[in-house]
């Protein structure tokens, strides 16, 4: 069956180190996205691709990147993490087109030591 | 861009209840209102959605309801159960690509 998943599914961290969480599709989604989940904010977007070596900001991108070099993977990289980044992480894909829905993965919980 | 709101960000119902939660959305393009059900230490998963020229919308014991004019939408759930406690988030879209989430509502059910 196809799927969108999500590795690790745990990570700790030191500040200052880089880290890269993966994120894998087989569904041939065009769209893919990375979003942060935090109490009090709920999900805000990271970095959003509308398909290979397309990739665009969301609303908190900063510290974030990602690249897409085929249509299933889009990996996540804090370049240097810092305590702030603390949180769970959920990558996010849709097919082309209008109005959609949202196939999450199954989430990674990310702690900057 | 747009700027979903949430309310309330925690609900308590007795089982059987109703419960109700509401969102407003500032730009009047989008066109696109799904709901997501997430249970603890899941992954979100889409229950319902509404799309602009559609006022409501059932599904067994859930159900959306869309202002356009006010630009505010809402999810029903009737006859509560222990297994709807879950956070529940609303999202609209404007371009059919980029959804925006409001802040979450974590419903408890009692038994």
């Amino acid at each position: 069956d196809a799927e969108i998943t999500q590795s690790p599914r745990h990570k700790i961290t030191e500040t200052g180190r880089q880290v890269t969480l993966a994120c894998h599709q087989t569904w041939n989604h065009n769209n893919m996205f990375w979003y942060r989940q935090d109490l009090g904010h709920g999900l805000r977007l990271i970095h959003y691709s509308y398909g290979v070596q397309d990739t665009n900001k969301g609303e908190v991108s900063d510290g974030y990147s990602v690249s897409r070099s085929n249509t299933e993977d889009l990996p996540l990289t804090l370049e240097s993490a810092a305590s702030s980044q603390t949180s769970v992480y959920f990558c996010a894909s849709s097919p082309l087109g209008s109005n959609e829905k949202l196939f999450f993965g199954s989430g990674t919980q990310l702690s900057v030591l | 861009g747009e700027n979903v709101e949430q309310h309330p960000s925690t609900l308590s119902v007795q089982e059987g209840d109703s419960a109700v939660i509401k969102c407003t959305y500032s730009d009047s393009a989008s066109n696109y209102f799904p709901w997501y059900k997430q249970e603890l230490g899941k992954r979100p998963q889409l229950i319902i959605d509404i799309r602009s020229n559609v006022g409501e919308k059932k599904d067994q014991r859930i159900a959306v309801t869309l202002n356009k004019t006010a630009k505010h939408f809402s999810l029903h759930i009737t006859e509560t159960q222990p297994e709807d406690s879950a956070v529940y988030f609303c999202a609209a879209t404007n371009t059919g690509n980029q959804f925006y989430f409001g802040t979450g509502t974590s419903l408890t059910v009692i038994p």
